[in-house]
C-alpha cells in the first residue's frame, strides 16, 4: 500500500498569513495526488486534483505543487473559513489511500 | 446540483449485518463510478470500496474483503454497500461519494455505524 504522510499534524497560524501543508508519498505516483478540506462536522469537500489542477468554485487562494514523492497545498493569506483539517489522497494505485491529516488551527 | 444522500446507519451488534443506501440525484447516476469511504470517529478518511459505473467491476480494501459487498441499482439511482459479519473497527461515519477521474468529487452527508453489544 501507499502510505502518505503529511506534516504538520498541526499548524497554528494567524489569519491573513500564507502556509504551506506537506504530503509524501512512501513511493513515487507521478501528479496522482489530490487534496481535501473538511471542516469540524462536515463531509470532505475537494479541492485540488492531480496535484496542481484547479477545482470549479474553490477559491484561488488554494493551489497544490509537486510531482513524485512530495507535494504542497498552498493557502495564500488564510482566511477564517479556511481553519479546518486538509487531507491529500493518492489515486495511483489500490488501495486508494489518505494522509493522516494537517489541522490548521489559529494561533 | 449533485445530491448524494447516505441513510440506514445505526447501532448494531458485533457479526451482525447492516446494508447502507444512498440515494443520488441531479446528474447521470450511470455514467460514474461511485465509491464508499468512511471516517471512524475523530480518525482520518478511509477508502472502503469502489464500483465501476454499469457495476461490472467491484475494488475492496482488503479488511472488508468477504464481508462487505458494494453494489447499485442505476435505475433508482442508488448506491448499496451490504455489510456483514461486522466487528468494532467497522464503527465509522459512512459516506458515499461519485467518482470522477479517481477524485472523490463529491461527498453526501454520512451514515453513522456503531458496532457494539
Amino acid at each position: 500500500d501507499i502510505v502518505l504522510t503529511q506534516s504538520p499534524a498541526t499548524l497554528s497560524v494567524t489569519p491573513g498569513e500564507s502556509v504551506s501543508l506537506s504530503c509524501r508519498a512512501s513511493q513515487g505516483i507521478s501528479t496522482s495526488i489530490h487534496w481535501y478540506q473538511q471542516k469540524s462536522n462536515e463531509s470532505p469537500r475537494l479541492l485540488i486534483k492531480y496535484a496542481s489542477q484547479s477545482i470549479s468554485g474553490i477559491p484561488s487562494r488554494f493551489s497544490g505543487s509537486g510531482s513524485g514523492t512530495d507535494f504542497t497545498l498552498s493557502i495564500n493569506r488564510v482566511e477564517s473559513e479556511d481553519f479546518s483539517v486538509y487531507y491529500c489522497q493518492q489515486s495511483y494505485s489500490l488501495p486508494l489511500t489518505f494522509g493522516s491529516g494537517t489541522k490548521l488551527e489559529i494561533k | 446540483e449533485v445530491q448524494l444522500v447516505e441513510s440506514g446507519g445505526g447501532l448494531v451488534q458485533p457479526g451482525r449485518s447492516l446494508k447502507l443506501s444512498c440515494a443520488a440525484s441531479g446528474f447521470t447516476f450511470s455514467d460514474y463510478n461511485m465509491a464508499w469511504v468512511r471516517q471512524a470517529p475523530k480518525k482520518g478518511l478511509e477508502w472502503v470500496a469502489t464500483i465501476s459505473y454499469d457495476g461490472s467491476s467491484t475494488y475492496y480494501r482488503d479488511s472488508v474483503k468477504g464481508r462487505f459487498t458494494i453494489s447499485r441499482d442505476n435505475a433508482k439511482s442508488t448506491l448499496y454497500l451490504q455489510m456483514d459479519s461486522l466487528r468494532s473497527e467497522d464503527t465509522a461515519t459512512y459516506y458515499c461519494a461519485r467518482l470522477q477521474l479517481s477524485t472523490f468529487a463529491y461527498w453526501g452527508q454520512g451514515t453513522l455505524v456503531t458496532v457494539s453489544s
